[in-house]
């Protein structure tokens, strides 16, 4: 089935660096989503993307839909301690069934 | 909107009784997920809904496992009996064209 391969599995950094992170698939998408999950919380949406090539920012945080369809990252600028969670790509194929990364779990250290 | 509401919030029930979890999606989205998350395996997608039809339960682990939604606002994901193997977060999420909101998560403890 369809799969999504999202690295890296985890990220130690420093509290002011930059983060980057993707997601790629040997499946076409139509749509790239990236959610933020928190303690105890469920995932939450950060970034959609719509069209291959799109460059999308919210706030420090930028993603991009590979002109593939088959990839996306996303970066974090400057990152703070309440950076700290896992971060899921996800994908649409246009049915109803979006496709979850297996999650990158981000630790900043202050 | 108070978002996807799901109940309890945490469930811990011994091996072999029953568990109903119970989600509540937004008002107005038309597709519903039951999702299940561990260490292990990450995120699962168990089972979704559209417009209360069942489309697609190969995520289901087990005959013990079933999901109904009997009408546009209301879920439940029932284990039938329960396995310690089961303790793990189970999340109901809505969704309305491609943007999925999750509730908070029910941990279940099998003991």
């Amino acid at each position: 089935g369809q799969q999504l391969n999202q690295s890296p599995q985890s990220m130690f950094i420093q509290e002011g660096e930059d983060v980057s992170m993707n997601c790629t698939s040997s499946s076409i998408f139509n749509t790239w989503l990236w959610y933020k999950q928190e303690p105890g919380e469920g995932p939450v949406l950060l970034i959609a993307l719509y069209k291959a090539g799109e460059l999308t920012s919210n706030g420090r945080l930028t993603a991009q839909f590979g002109i593939t369809r088959k990839d996306s990252f996303l970066n974090i600028s400057a990152s703070i301690p309440s950076d700290v969670g896992i971060y899921f790509c996800a994908g649409d194929t246009g049915g109803f069934k979006t496709i979850f990364g297996a999650g990158t779990r981000l630790f900043v250290k202050a | 909107d108070a978002g996807v509401i799901q109940s309890p919030r945490h469930e811990v029930t011994e091996m072999g009784q029953e568990v109903t979890l119970r989600c509540k999606p937004i008002s107005g989205h038309n597709s519903l997920f039951w999702y299940r998350q561990t260490m292990m395996r990450g995120l699962e997608l168990l089972i979704y809904f559209n417009n209360n039809v069942p489309i697609d339960d190969s995520g289901m682990p087990e005959d013990r496992f079933s999901a109904k939604m009997p009408n546009a606002s209301f879920s439940t994901l029932k284990i039938q009996p329960s396995e310690p193997r089961d303790s793990a977060v189970y999340f109901c999420a809505s969704q309305f064209g491609t943007e999925a909101f999750f509730g908070q998560g029910i941990r279940l403890t099998v003991v």
